[in-house]
């Protein structure tokens, strides 16, 4: 069974803050690793994706792969009340295999209050 | 490009009657998946697809059908419907290839069985 974790939340930080959140994965053959935003009564938007272990950046996003851990995290900073939401992390196969599927944890919820 | 679309928004059905969810994506991704999503839950993939002609199952598939005729259209159809079924379900897509796992989802549709 493969499985993804998430910090169970809710998380809460104030305007400004460095929100961190964080995920874990069961099945050592997984590459591809995303986390997606869901507002509430919305659906999942994708906001970053990695592949490779280290650190990438996406203006107040970065994700990090520890994939010897099995770790996935994103952390927001300058963190703004329109983050509040709920964070999805999510693992799948290797980039280009034509599997196709992934495997969802449960999401953490993030409040930033201003 | 209105990406995946899904129709209808809201429904309710009574225990027992039938209906088929609506998933058109203009995308040209080649697969396709129906998810649901329970409150408090992560998302349960329900089918998939890889291709025009080529479905399989999920995690959650029992009370479910699919087909896959086009591309664009993956429709997920209720049979029998159950108050087990009452969920939020969401279509989503993606391109094999270099950015494969890169899943978008539909807007969704949210569905009550009384």
């Amino acid at each position: 069974q493969k499985e993804v974790e998430q910090n169970s939340g809710p998380l809460s930080v104030p305007e400004g803050a460095i929100a961190s959140l964080n995920c874990t994965y069961s099945d050592r053959v997984s590459q591809s690793f995303f986390w997606y935003r869901q507002y509430s009564g919305k659906s999942p938007e994708l906001i970053m994706s990695i592949y490779s272990n280290g650190d990438k950046e996406d203006g107040r996003f970065t994700a990090q792969l520890n994939k010897a851990s099995q770790y996935v995290s994103l952390l927001i900073r300058d963190s703004q009340p329109s983050d509040s939401a709920t964070y999805l992390c999510a693992a799948g196969g290797a980039r280009g295999s034509t599997l196709g599927r992934l495997y969802f944890g449960r999401g953490t919820q993030l409040t930033v209050w201003p | 490009n209105a990406g995946v679309t899904q129709t209808p928004k809201f429904r309710i059905l009574k225990i027992g009657q039938s209906m088929t969810l609506q998933c058109t994506q203009d995308m040209n991704h080649n697969y396709m998946y129906w998810y649901r999503q329970d409150p408090g839950m992560g998302l349960k993939l329900i089918y998939y697809s890889v291709g025009a002609g080529i479905t399989d199952k999920g995690e959650v598939p029992n009370g479910y059908n699919v087909s896959r005729s086009t591309t664009e259209d993956f429709p997920l159809r209720l049979e029998l419907a159950a108050p087990s079924q009452t969920s939020v379900y969401f279509c989503a897509s993606s391109l094999s290839g270099t950015d494969s796992y890169e899943q978008y989802f539909g807007p969704g549709t949210r569905l009550t069985v009384t």
